[in-house]
């Protein structure tokens, strides 16, 4: 079983609908990343959490470490936010590296 | 600032050929990693570096090496490429500072025939 799973594999929305994204670890960590993936390949940081909820723009993470669990939440979806998100974990012990999961595809539609 | 350069973008070798892939990064970043991205699998960590001279194994070394003679310049070598081999290929970079997040290049798209 994958260290960090993710929720939704694959989403399709409609412009404007709130959108989440879910990431679920069972492992002990010390931070949470969220990275999104331009259709592109490009890869892009967009949140580090070690507790509580962070906002930039329409995005919003949260994450719960008791429940070790994280959302990725998009207000008002637009079609530039099609891309692939993944999360990652960085482990406790393990300052140096980054576990990743296999990323949910979401493609907004017009 | 240039970020986080990879050369080649893509790549097709033939089984037993040799090549090496080469990551730059212009943010006087300490920690330098390789990853390969496959289908239906997320990152894996091939090598990582936490500095000029040292490099380390991660999950998925096999069949690869690495160095880092310069601070700026991460190299990943395939001796003798295997088709298993083919995959996407990023390097990141990152700060000492502990949690701060990763840069990433744009990929090299390696083919394997």
């Amino acid at each position: 079983k994958n260290e960090v799973e993710q929720s939704p594999q694959n989403l399709t929305a409609q412009e404007g609908e709130f959108i989440t994204i879910n990431c679920s670890y069972s492992v002990g960590i010390s931070a949470l990343h969220w990275l999104q993936q331009h259709p592109g390949g490009g890869i892009v940081s967009l949140f580090m959490l070690s507790s509580g909820k962070k906002k930039h723009g329409r995005l919003i993470a949260t994450i719960n470490i008791q429940e070790k669990h994280s959302s990725l939440h998009i207000t008002a979806s637009h079609p530039r936010d099609s891309a692939v998100y993944i999360c990652a974990v960085r482990k406790t012990g393990t300052a140096s590296k980054l576990t990743f999961g296999t990323g949910t595809r979401l493609q907004v539609t017009l | 600032n240039a970020g986080v350069t990879q050369t080649p973008k893509f790549r097709v070798l033939k089984t037993g050929q040799s090549m090496t892939l080469l990551c730059a990064q212009d943010m006087n970043h300490e920690y330098m990693y390789w990853y390969r991205q496959d289908p239906g699998m997320g990152l894996r960590l091939i090598h990582y570096s936490v500095g000029e001279g040292t490099t380390a194994k991660g999950e998925v070394p096999d069949g690869y090496n690495v160095s880092r003679l310069k601070k700026q310049n991460f190299l990943l070598g395939l001796e003798s490429a295997a088709p298993s081999q083919t995959s996407v290929y990023f390097c990141a970079s990152r700060t000492r500072t502990r949690g701060n997040i990763q840069y990433f290049g744009a990929g090299t798209r390696l083919s394997v025939l």
